[in-house]
């Protein structure tokens, strides 16, 4: 069974920092790429953004409101995704997710349940 | 950036209804659209994928169409189980970005 869960979410005071972590299992880890996606309370979906796997050269992209201060990074040999977040806003308050996908499939397989972060004072 | 445009944000239909949720993107983006369905207080889950396909496990009431810039969700038949907000997500062109979301509720 896949499983993904994420952690180290938590309240945090602008300008601070965070490094959430993406557990998985239950598939072969290093075969696809790895998404973050946020959603802020009440809000719609987000994407954060990704990282390639190894035959990739585990290039990176991000989406424009995060580039510079959050970065993606991935461990093959812990099945572990992580995500730096740096200089907090108010704005990035929200639940963080995990997801998976294998190029060219054109779709997230598998979520994880998701870990929140407050950004407040 | 590609943006992807859900309507309507809302909809409101009784069980055994026919409904069809649509998402224009803002250029073409061939078949590279999934759809999630997400419950609250839960992650989103894979219904449709590569605009058609239907994600393993989902009832077949489920179906997608389109291509280019123009898709469609379409459930033949309104469960109770399907109440729920339902997104698009273009897979074309970084950024990622998904649509604004559609709220299916009860009549």
């Amino acid at each position: 069974e896949v499983q993904l869960v994420e952690s180290g979410g938590g309240l945090v005071q602008p300008g601070g920092s965070l490094r959430l972590s993406c557990a998985a299992s239950g598939f072969t880890f290093s075969d696809p790429y790895m998404d973050w996606v946020r959603q802020a309370p009440g809000k719609g979906l987000e994407w954060v953004g990704r990282t390639k796997n190894k035959i990739n050269s585990y290039t990176t992209e991000y989406a424009a409101s995060v580039k510079g201060r959050f970065t993606i990074s991935r461990d093959d040999s812990k099945n572990l995704l992580y995500l730096q977040i740096n200089s907090l806003k108010t704005e990035d308050t929200a639940v963080y997710y995990c997801a998976v996908y294998y190029s060219g499939t054109g779709g997230y397989w598998h979520w994880g349940q998701g870990t929140l972060v407050t950004v407040s004072s | 950036d590609i943006q992807m445009t859900q309507s309507p944000s809302t909809l409101s239909a009784s069980v055994g209804d026919r409904v069809t949720i649509t998402c224009r993107a803002s250029q073409s983006i061939s078949s590279w659209l999934a759809w999630y369905q997400q419950k609250p207080g839960k992650a989103p889950k894979l219904l449709i994928y590569k605009a058609s396909s239907l994600e393993s496990g989902v009832p077949s009431r489920f179906s997608g169409s389109g291509s280019g810039t123009e898709f469609t969700l379409t459930i033949s038949s309104l469960q109770p189980d399907d109440f729920a907000t339902y997104y698009c997500q273009q897979f074309s062109a970084y950024p990622l970005t998904f649509g604004g979301g559609t709220k299916v509720e009860i009549k």
